[in-house]
Formats: C-alpha cells, structure tokens, sequence
C-alpha cells in the first residue's frame, strides 16, 4: 500500500471553473476526511466519509463545493465557479474506525492537492 | 463548538534542548482523543502522539511527551533533545464523539544548529 493518493498535485485555473479533486485512501480505511488548508494555518474541517456515506459537512462550506464517495473507496471533491478565496491546499486523509482497529483515529494524510485559481 | 487553541504561533530552540508547545482546546465532552501532528516544509501531515482522555496517563513516544490537563483542557508537548529534522509546523488536534477531526491553527518550530 503507498498510502493516501492525491491528484491532482496542483491545479491553476480561472475564476468561475469547475474543478475537481480524487483521493484514494488507504484500502481497509473506511474513514475518509477533506480538509482546506491555507499558508500559515491550519487544515480547517470540509467534511468527512464513513464509507460511502457523508457523515458531516462543514456549515463554512458553501454550496459550490460538494463531494463524494460513491462506492466507499475513493472520493471526489468538486469546487464549481471557482473564486480567488479558494486558493489553497486540500488535503485528504483516511483512517480506520472503530477502536478496535490498529491504527483507528490515526489519520493518514495524503500529500494534498494544491488549487491556484486565477 | 469545538476549538484548539495554539497560543504560539512560532518558537525556536537550539539544538539538543528541550521546547514545549502548547495547546488548549474547549469541549463539553468527556470522552474524546488529543494529536499532535507534524509538518515538515513542503512535506504531508504525520502523527507525532495521540493521547486518549480517559487515560490519565500521559502518552511518550521516544523524545516527545505530552502533558495532558484534562480539568485545565490543556496539551502540551515537549520535544526533547531537540534534532534538526524536528523543524516543522506542529498542529494540536481534537478528535470529537461523532468522528469530526479539528486542528489548531499550529506553531511553527524552528530548531538552530
């Protein structure tokens, strides 16, 4: 396994593009998390997956972002009509649930998905 | 809502000593776990040490400790013997009932040679 996979690395676009973003997790993670994270600062929350089913939604996340997983193994998030505000990295991270799984809460982070919009 | 706070948004050490950073987070929560997790420049988020909140006993991995206050809803890590690949941006994290994962806005750690 080589861990969490993000792709694109990095995506310039113009203002009032769509783009999209894949992450594949670890495999026998069910546990799947989107973050935003600018420069200087924290991953702030988007949403996260418990297999196929969105758990949780961020109420700072607008409804021009949305995302999935629709067979609980990779996940997609799409950003329409892009804005400038929404210059930054996001990450993906996975883990396995459950307490009794090694690892459980652990996340893996991939190593991001950088967008610029123009 | 949940926070973490990180009061310090850069420190630096020399080389071989010892720093700690510091983190406090609010929840009405009893049961939850703690995270620090490490960004080196340009590379992906690790784990450094996690600490359950039902465990009164505070977790160590080799040089790095934590003192967790859980009345005082405090999370200190120390870095021991300090190495030059500790440099990096350190994020305290909060880990809620419903799985919902939250970060400081972090410190940045610089160790001098």
């Amino acid at each position: 396994d080589t861990g969490v996979s993000q792709d694109p690395r990095h995506k310039i676009t113009k203002r009032g593009q769509n783009v999209t973003f894949r992450c594949d997790p670890i495999s026998e993670h069910n546990r799947l998390y989107w973050y935003r994270q600018t420069l200087g600062q924290g991953p702030e929350f988007l949403t996260y997956f418990q297999n196929e089913a969105q758990l949780e939604k961020s109420r700072l996340l607008s409804d021009r972002f949305s995302a999935e997983r629709p067979k609980g193994s990779f996940s997609t998030l799409e950003i329409q009509r892009t804005e400038q505000g929404d210059s930054a990295m996001y990450l993906c991270a996975s883990t396995p649930s459950g307490q009794g799984s090694a690892g459980a809460n652990v996340l893996t982070f991939g190593a991001g998905s950088r967008l610029t919009v123009l | 809502a949940q926070t973490v706070t990180q009061s310090q948004p850069e420190m630096s050490v020399q080389e071989a000593e010892t720093v700690t950073l510091s983190c406090t987070y609010d929840t009405s929560e009893s049961n939850y776990y703690l995270f620090w997790y490490k960004q080196p420049p340009s590379r992906q988020m690790i784990l450094v040490i996690r600490q359950e909140a039902y465990k009164q006993q505070n977790a160590t991995e080799n040089r790095f400790s934590v003192n967790f206050q859980k009345a005082a809803k405090s999370f200190s890590l120390k870095i021991s013997d300090s190495q030059l690949g500790d440099t990096a941006m350190y994020f305290c994290a909060f880990l809620t009932f419903n799985n919902d994962m939250r970060f400081g806005a972090g410190t940045r750690l610089t160790v001098k040679p």
